[in-house]
């Protein structure tokens, strides 16, 4: 049964503090992903990598940053958090491409700014 | 770029009606789509994927590629189907799955 965990279910941070999200996944795959879902949204793409110290910028990166320095951990970092980052955030893995590939997903992080 | 649009933010339907999620694209070469399902309370799952042209949980959706569409469908609705679903398309080149806004799903006794 694959596995993604996200570090925290619920945070709760101050305007200006840098805030670590922590996935692992334990199935050995190369594609990772952080989303964020918001209601009337959907999930929005932020960074991903398809392996280790590689990372592409999503549809919504700015005030984000990512760290993979080992397969089965991807990092998101807010370098200043404000409060329109806060959200509910998605962590994803997969292995390999194509059609028939399954996107496994964390249970997410809900991350209030205050 | 691509896109995926879903209409409807909420479907509400009583126990035993049909139901049609909606969903349609743009994306110039050949999408590779699915469905996620997000129950209360659980992490977001894979329901079905278009390549399997499978059936599951009584859902079925059709690749409609004239009509750049791929709606969800099921023609008896139960209580416990009763979720947030999102479409999701994924193209040659980007590894990443782009999610529609999703519809959620509210069946009534």
């Amino acid at each position: 049964d694959v596995k993604v965990t996200q570090s925290s279910r619920y945070l709760v941070k101050r305007t200006g503090e840098k805030v670590f999200l922590e996935c692992v996944q334990d199935m050995d795959h190369e594609n990772m992903f952080w989303y964020r879902q918001d209601p009337g949204l959907g999930l929005r793409l932020i960074y991903f990598s398809y392996d280790v110290k590689m990372k592409e910028k999503g549809d919504i990166p700015e005030g984000y940053s990512v760290s993979r320095e080992k397969k089965e951990r991807f990092s998101l970092i807010l370098e200043s958090a404000s409060t329109n980052q806060t959200s509910m955030y998605l962590c994803a893995s997969y292995k390999g491409q194509g059609a028939n590939t399954e996107a496994f997903f964390g249970q997410g992080t809900r991350l209030t700014v205050v | 770029a691509q896109r995926v649009t879903q209409p409807e933010k909420l479907l509400s339907v009583f126990k035993g009606a049909p139901v049609e999620l909606k969903c349609n694209y743009s994306y110039s070469g050949s999408p590779e789509l699915f469905w996620y399902v997000q129950y209360s309370r659980q992490r977001l799952q894979l329901l079905l994927r278009h390549i399997s042209r499978e059936s599951i949980k009584g859902f079925t959706a059709d690749l409609n590629k004239g009509e750049t569409s791929f709606h969800l469908k099921k023609p008896f609705a139960q209580e416990e189907d009763s979720a947030m679903y999102y479409c999701a398309l994924r193209s040659a080149g980007r590894r990443a799955l782009t999610f529609g806004s999703g519809t959620r799903l509210q069946v009534q006794p």
